[in-house]
């Protein structure tokens, strides 16, 4: 079946450190794959998104890789933030008739100063 | 522009209570749409999809329903809640073909049976 595995967090970090939050995918078909974020008490938001092999997502400095040959779509960013602690998502749809979209368990991030 | 409202933000009911949530999306026709539930300290579950008027499909055996008696109205029903529903609602939409590539969230709805 389909299905998102993420890295239990959570992952705690200083303030401009680098940051990897790991994520496979078993998957039929060629899913498109993305990153949610879900800020305390918000719900979740489109963060980046990649629709096919070696596609690079990026958006306010995160950055992840469609790798298909390994199935994975790891979240990365060169320096974290404090304003960066939220949940992040990975997640895969389906393009075929089904439209399911599968969601990772979620990774915490906690950045501190 | 398309946008997706669900409401209501949040509510409070007791056990045995009716539950209807209510996600409406504009801007856009023929939707899939989708009801996720985001437990206390936990994931996203897939509840339920749809693909058209009439169309469900539940992902999970539960104590919950789902509608879609127009193309872009989208609701989650239970007739008698129990403790474990509680937990942060999320409606969902994409589009088909290729725009379906982004998936667009509701503001999500707080449910708290006591």
């Amino acid at each position: 079946g389909n299905s998102v595995t993420q890295m239990e967090g959570p992952v705690t970090l200083s303030e401009e450190a680098f940051l990897t939050i790991n994520c496979t995918y078993t998957a039929t078909g060629y899913p498109s794959l993305f990153w949610y974020v879900q800020y305390p008490g918000e719900g979740l938001q489109l963060l980046l998104k990649a629709t096919k092999a070696d596609d690079k997502g990026s958006n306010k400095g995160f950055e992840a890789t469609y790798r298909k040959e390994t199935t994975s779509f790891h979240l990365e960013k060169g320096s974290v933030q404090v304003s960066d602690s939220a949940v992040y998502f990975c997640a895969l749809k389906r393009m075929d008739s089904s439209y399911k979209l599968i969601f990772g368990s979620g990774t915490r991030l906690l950045v501190r100063p | 522009s398309q946008t997706i409202h669900q409401w209501p933000a949040t509510l409070v009911q007791p056990v045995g209570s009716p539950l209807s949530l209510e996600c409406t999306v504009e801007g856009t026709s023929n939707p899939n749409l989708y009801w996720y539930r985001q437990a206390a300290g936990r994931g996203l579950q897939l509840l339920f999809y749809s693909v058209g008027i009439g169309q469900i499909s539940s992902e999970v055996p539960q104590n919950l329903s789902a509608s879609r008696p127009q193309d872009r109205q989208f609701i989650l029903s239970s007739k008698k809640l129990l403790l474990s529903d509680s937990g942060f609602y999320l409606c969902a939409w994409t589009g088909i073909g290729t725009s379906g590539n982004t998936i667009y969230f509701g503001e999500g709805s707080w449910l708290t049976v006591v």
